[in-house]
């Protein structure tokens, strides 16, 4: 079965940082591309950021580019998210979700997600 | 504002089609034949309901149907049931540049 654990998120002020983690099983993490996606409170869905199965390939929404930056280990099966320079709608519910088939935006598994809350 | 376009609501009756537009460019809907569409409940995550376009996940019911034309895709749902009220979003591929693109969102109610 398909488990993905996002942690990481809480309150914080607007300007600092944070890193969300998540860990993957059920699945062979180093064969998969992996995403973060988010989900502000009574909002819709955003695609945040992707990486490649060797970190060779990484993208970014233009909302959080050079702000944030994704990465993987591929040995603890696990993906980060380092934030930075948090602003107030950057508040969400953020989820980890691997690229199961072909067009990068298809997502069939998701993680219960991590709640960010950027408030002064 | 979103990048793809779709209707905030939408609605019908038990046993009745309901479609949910989708409208993009052709930087992404019109270009790529890599659209998606989410079902979320409430408190719920995402779940898939169609991707590439048109195919269905396994364990999707087929009332669910997918298909583009131009720069705008669509959601049938078939026989609506009560279950089927929830939001939906579409999503696309939109090349290196801005790679994935999500819809607002429609909020389809069973009346």
């Amino acid at each position: 079965e398909v488990q993905l654990v996002e942690s990481g998120g809480g309150l914080v002020q607007p300007g600092v940082s944070l890193r969300l983690s998540c860990v993957a099983s059920g699945f062979t993490f180093t064969s998969y591309s992996m995403n973060w996606l988010r989900q502000a409170p009574g909002k819709g869905l955003e695609w945040v950021s992707y990486i490649s199965t060797d970190s060779s390939d990484i993208y970014y929404s233009d909302s959080v580019k050079g702000r944030f930056t994704i990465s993987r280990d591929n040995a603890k099966n696990s993906l980060y998210l380092q934030m930075n320079s948090l602003r107030d709608d950057d508040t969400a519910v953020f989820y980890c979700a691997p690229n199961t088939r072909d067009g990068y935006n298809s997502f069939d598994y998701w993680g219960q997600g991590t709640l960010v809350t950027v408030s002064s | 504002q979103s990048a793809l376009t779709q209707p905030p609501s939408a609605s019908g009756s038990p046993g009745q089609s309901v479609t949910i537009s989708c409208t993009g460019t052709s930087s992404d809907v019109g270009g790529y034949n890599y659209v998606s569409w989410y079902q979320q409940h409430p408190g719920k995550a995402p779940k898939l309901m169609i991707y590439e376009v048109s195919e269905r996940p396994s364990g999707v019911p087929d009332r669910f149907s997918g298909s583009k034309s131009g720069n705008t895709a669509s959601l049938t749902v078939s026989g609506l049931q009560a279950e089927d009220e929830a939001d939906y979003y579409c999503s696309s591929y939109a090349g290196s540049n801005k790679f994935v693109l999500f819809g607002g969102g429609t909020k389809l109610t069973v009346l």
